[in-house]
This record gives structure tokens, C-alpha cells and sequence, in this order.
């Protein structure tokens, strides 16, 4: 059974500071994708990883792709109070045509002002 | 509208009762997914359509759940004789269903079984 784990589940930080959360696997995943979602909303797509070792920026918000593709990092640097949520992330297994994504359990961010 | 809408977007019912929510994916997405989600926590995969094949439902928790997608663009998941343990916040998504499975919500429909 594939799983990814998130870690930490819950983090709370004032705002200035930086923060990394991990999504870890034993699993290889063909492409990795990461979701913000705010109370009452649906999770919202930020980046999608797919090459080993890939590395992407979104204005403070950088995300790597672990080389073998079992794990991501997201780094959050000044963390602002707009970038509190819950963050997920999901990969998308190499076999087989079925589409679903295997899903973290989230890491719940607070930024304090 | 732009994106996937879903409806009603809050549903209190009483035990027993049976529900019905709706999902309207974004025009020419080919894939479409219910996902439910407990306070605070991950998405738990209920089922997934993916253009005219048979839906996989291996996710639906008993055979109380059932979903149908119509012409293949809305759905509708059915939830027969409701239990507290319903009570979550579902959620539908969809998706191109290209080379990348990136998937696009709704805003969720939040469920309560009184």
C-alpha cells in the first residue's frame, strides 16, 4: 500500500519566520503535487513536481522533489499570516493507468502576526 | 462557471435520511473525483470517474454511498439512511486526466447527521 507521510501535523509560527514541511514515502511517484486549502474552501493546486531533484519557486515558497521521487520538501521563507492553512500534498503512482492520487494526512500552519 | 461548483453547500439532515450532493466539474474534464474530509484532516478517496470506463469505487465506504455521473459531466453522490459518522465535509474534484493529474475542487459540501 502506498502512503505519504507529512510531517510535522501541526506547526505553529510568528510571522518572519521560516518553516520547512516534509512529505515522505517509501513509494516512487512519477509526479508530486502540492495543495494549499483555507477553513471552507477545497484544497488549491500550488506546483506539481516530476523530475528527480527538481526544484520550483513560488515567490516564497520553494519545493523540491526528493532525487528517487519518494519525497518533497516545502519551505516557506518570512511566513505571512495569508499562509496559514493547511498544506497537502499527493503523488501520482508510476504504474498502471489508474489516475488517482495517494494522498498526505496535511500539515496544519499557523502564522501568528 | 469557471470552475467545479458544488451544491448545497452546507446539508443538515437527520439520521436515516437518505442525501443527495451535486458536483459540477469544470467543462472538458474528462476525470472527476469525490473525496470526504473530517475536521482538519486529509482527503479520504471515495470515487473516481475517468471519461465512459467503470468508475472505481473502492473507496466508498459501505454500500450506503453510491455515486452517478450523468452524461459525463455531472455527478451526483447518494448517501442511503445516513449515520453520524457521515457527518464530513465532501468534496469533489476534477481533472484533464492528461500526462499531469493536477485536480481541481469545489468548495465542498458540509454534511451533518443530527
Amino acid at each position: 500500500t502506498q502512503l505519504l507521510e507529512q510531517s510535522p501535523q501541526f506547526l505553529s509560527i510568528q510571522e518572519g519566520e521560516n518553516l520547512t514541511v516534509y512529505c515522505n514515502s517509501s513509494s516512487v511517484f512519477s509526479s508530486l503535487q502540492w495543495y494549499r486549502q483555507e477553513p471552507g474552501e477545497g484544497p488549491v493546486l500550488l506546483v506539481t513536481v516530476v523530475t528527480g531533484g527538481e526544484v520550483k519557486k513560488l515567490k516564497r515558497l520553494t519545493f523540491q522533489f526528493g532525487d528517487a521521487r519518494k519525497d518533497s520538501s516545502l519551505h516557506i521563507t518570512a511566513a505571512q499570516p495569508g499562509d496559514t492553512g493547511l498544506y497537502l500534498c499527493a503523488g501520482e503512482s508510476s504504474a498502471g493507468n489508474n489516475r488517482k492520487l495517494i494522498w498526505g494526512l496535511g500539515t496544519s500552519l499557523a502564522v501568528n502576526p | 462557471g469557471a470552475g467545479v461548483s458544488q451544491s448545497p453547500s452546507n446539508k443538515v439532515t437527520e439520521k436515516g435520511k437518505d442525501v443527495e450532493l451535486r458536483c459540477d466539474p469544470i467543462s472538458g474534464h474528462t476525470a472527476l473525483y469525490w473525496y470526504r474530509q473530517s475536521l482538519g484532516q486529509g482527503l479520504e478517496f471515495l470515487i473516481y470517474f475517468q471519461g465512459n470506463s467503470a468508475p472505481d469505487k473502492s473507496g466508498l465506504p459501505s454500500d450506503r454511498f453510491s455515486a452517478e455521473r450523468t452524461g459525463g459531466s455531472v455527478s451526483t453522490l447518494t448517501i442511503q439512511r445516513t449515520q453520524q459518522e457521515d457527518s464530513a465535509v465532501y468534496l469533489c474534484a476534477s481533472s484533464l486526466a492528461g500526462l499531469s493529474n493536477e485536480q481541481y475542487f469545489g468548495p465542498g459540501t458540509r454534511l451533518t447527521v443530527t
